[in-house]
């Protein structure tokens, strides 16, 4: 089975680009997160999708942060304009989101290390 | 809101038992996970507790006690490999798939 997949693994930007970060989840989970981590740090929840609805957004600095899912799949997450404190690494995860039987598992894919001048 | 205490950082020798505590404030607790990431690595699961007790897999066991909001990560027969941050996560029932994750603990693991 696949795992998930997240493009680019590294990008190097300079105060005030854009970019973004692709992630295609394992095939039937209904959930995907976007976590942030910072260096020392706890993953740090974005935003969650179920199929292509978002669940919470409440810690998504929305003034430069988006996010998609787009037919329930595949998700794009955007940083524009990009701070210096937006340097982490972008996580992926996906659930399958069942409902009172999930396990409790996130699946995470390997990141985006951001780094920001 | 919600907050999780992990130690920081723990030492531990080969062949010895460690154990990493999590003690959780939140409402509406609904389950405990724990997850492994190695350094430049994806964080992966470990364990799930949403009823007190122990549940054990293999090497690794994890511990909930819900009344004092407190739970554990115990690894059995430390290995070299086993020297990574360890994360312990909440989920709250009115949002059982979303999980809050603590600062971590680095376990180094020494010959």
């Amino acid at each position: 089975e696949a795992g998930v997949a997240q493009s680019p693994r590294y990008k190097i930007i300079e105060k005030r680009q854009s970019v973004a970060f692709w992630c295609n989840p394992i095939s039937g989970h209904a959930t995907l997160y976007w976590y942030q981590q910072i260096l020392g740090q706890g993953p740090k929840l974005l935003i969650q999708f179920q199929n292509n609805g978002v669940v919470d957004d409440s810690q998504l600095p929305k003034d430069r942060f988006s996010a998609e899912r787009l037919k329930g799949v595949d998700s794009t997450l955007k940083i524009q304009p990009a701070k210096l404190e937006d340097s982490a690494v972008y996580l992926c995860a996906s659930s399958l989101g069942r409902g009172d039987r999930d396990p409790g598992e996130l699946f995470f894919g390997e990141g985006s290390r951001l780094t920001v001048l | 809101g919600q907050s999780l205490e992990q130690p920081s950082e723990v030492t531990a020798v080969e062949g010895a038992i460690v154990q990493i505590n999590c003690t959780y404030q939140t409402s509406g607790f609904y389950g405990l996970s724990w997850y492994q990431q190695h350094d430049g690595g994806a964080p992966t699961f470990l364990s799930y507790n949403a009823l007190d007790g122990l549940e054990e897999t293999g090497r690794f066991s994890s511990f909930l006690s819900r009344s004092d909001s407190y739970g554990y990560l115990l690894l059995q027969e430390l290995q070299m490999k086993d020297s990574a941050s360890y994360f312990c996560a909440v989920s709250r029932r009115y949002n059982f798939n979303k999980f809050y994750f603590g600062s971590g603990t680095k376990l180094n693991v020494k010959p």
